[in-house]
């Protein structure tokens, strides 16, 4: 089992919708929870982070965390075009040591 | 406030050639993590130095090496290179303040490792 799973997708959504992106982590022991943004060919780019089950909202974005089923999303809202890119989910734990361990990520396509 | 930066951008390099790859941190970051990113795939935490010292160590072998230095620069080193260290070599940097139990990490543009 990997640690952290991702849908590879693509997911494709029309303008204006919503995008739902999945994450489910192995480690119980995870304490925060990060999205990262990765248009092609260049590096990762930081969107939230959440470390507290429930609902975190930033503009169009929300992230949702429920610890107990191991399990993270994104929510995009209005979906546009330039939303396309790959989405990573990434997992924190520390215990004892500190380790962030990458998915393989979605990739949304919006299409106009 | 100068985010993360690596050089160089682009390497060409031939399979059993050494390589050094530099990264400079965020303004105020002292955390220096090193990740490899191959096609398709999410980036692989290659190690991570804090306070000049190797803290932690992913999966790789013993041919990557790294070092930091005291301004919190650092280098990635990988020597009897391979066709498949072939990939997008990541550089993050973060500050984890004490109390905190999050790492919020921000990435540099990363170095494409190309090994004929």
């Amino acid at each position: 089992q990997k640690e952290v799973e991702q849908n590879s997708g693509p997911l494709s959504v029309p303008e204006g919708a919503i995008a739902s992106l999945n994450c489910t982590y192995s480690d119980r022991g995870s304490q925060s929870f990060f999205w990262y943004r990765q248009y092609s060919g260049k590096s990762p780019e930081l969107i939230m982070f959440i470390y507290s089950n429930g609902d975190k909202e930033d503009g169009r974005f929300t992230a949702q965390l429920n610890k107990a089923s191991q399990y993270v999303s994104l929510l995009i809202r209005d979906s546009q075009p330039s939303d396309s890119a790959t989405y990573l989910c990434a997992v924190f734990y520390s215990g004892g040591y500190q380790k962030v361990t990458f998915g393989t990520g979605t990739k949304l396509q919006v299409i106009p | 406030d100068a985010g993360v930066t690596q050089s160089p951008t682009h390497l060409i390099k031939t399979r059993g050639q050494q390589v050094t790859l530099r990264c400079s941190p965020k303004s105020g970051h002292d955390t220096v993590s090193w990740y490899q990113q191959a096609l398709g795939q999410g980036p692989q935490f290659i190690f991570q130095y804090y306070e000049e010292e190797e803290r932690q160590r992913g999966n790789f072998p013993d041919r990557f090496s790294g070092h930091q230095f005291p301004n919190y620069s650092s280098e990635l080193n990988v020597n009897a290179l391979l066709l498949g260290d072939s990939a997008l070599y990541l550089c993050a940097s973060s500050l984890v303040p004490a109390g905190v139990s999050y790492n919020e990490q921000f990435f540099g543009p990363g170095t494409r490792l190309t090994v004929l």
